[in-house]
């Protein structure tokens, strides 16, 4: 069964700092997707970047930006520059191509100090 | 306009009640799910819909019935309210062919169950 790990519940940054949120998966698949979303209060699901298994360049949106480790099944999220907009909890998810549907890991809270 | 409106956004109930919780999508996307957020913040889906068809139901419990009537709308209907079933309901839709496409979610519906 496909999994997805976010091992920090919670993290802490300062504003103007750059955080690291870590996300391991497991899957037997070749070929996958790999998301970030943000839940803010509001509990609106924002994608903030996603990344295609078969690409080995790193995805970059803006502040954002990803490690992705294939071999290793890793895909943290780098946040450069925090704002107190980015305060919300981040859920790292994996893309089954079978319905589409998305396996989240169990999220991490992040938050901005100003 | 919004992509995915859900209603009601929130929804408290009896135990033993019958709900409903309304879904559309004003994308165009042939794809619809319903995904579970539990008290834990957790994500988990629940059923996927493509063109109307039934294509993914994640050992839900039969006291949920999902309907999509046309590909666009995706109602979820809930027989005999249990205390567990409190939780955020939150629809989505995606287009199926291009599995690198991103989910829009829609702001979810908090249940209460009493």
């Amino acid at each position: 069964a496909q999994t997805v790990t976010q091992s920090q519940p919670e993290m802490s940054v300062q504003e103007a700092e750059t955080v690291t949120l870590s996300c391991t998966y497991d899957t037997s698949e070749s070929d996958y997707y790999l998301f970030w979303y943000k839940q803010p209060p509001s509990r609106q699901m924002i994608l903030v970047i996603r990344q295609e298994a078969y690409k080995q360049q790193n995805a970059t949106e803006n502040r954002f930006s990803v490690n992705f480790q294939k071999a290793a099944k890793s895909f943290s999220l780098k946040i450069s520059d925090s704002q107190l907009g980015d305060a919300a909890m981040y859920f790292c998810a994996y893309s089954v191509e079978y319905g589409n549907k998305l396996v989240f890991g169990a999220g991490t809270i992040l938050r901005v100090k100003s | 306009d919004t992509a995915v409106s859900q209603t009601p956004k929130y929804l408290v109930t009896q135990m033993g009640n019958d709900k409903s919780i309304k879904c559309e999508q004003n994308l165009g996307h042939d794809t619809m799910y319903w995904y579970k957020q539990d008290s834990k913040k957790f994500l988990k889906i629940m059923f996927s819909y493509n063109n109307k068809e039934l294509i993914i139901n994640e050992t839900v419990p039969n006291r949920f019935s999902p309907k999509s009537p046309d590909k666009a709308h995706l109602n979820l209907h809930i027989n005999s309210l249990e205390l567990g079933d409190s939780a955020v309901y939150f629809c989505a839709s995606s287009q199926w062919a291009d599995t690198n496409t991103e989910a829009f979610f829609g702001q979810g519906t908090r249940l209460t169950v009493v």
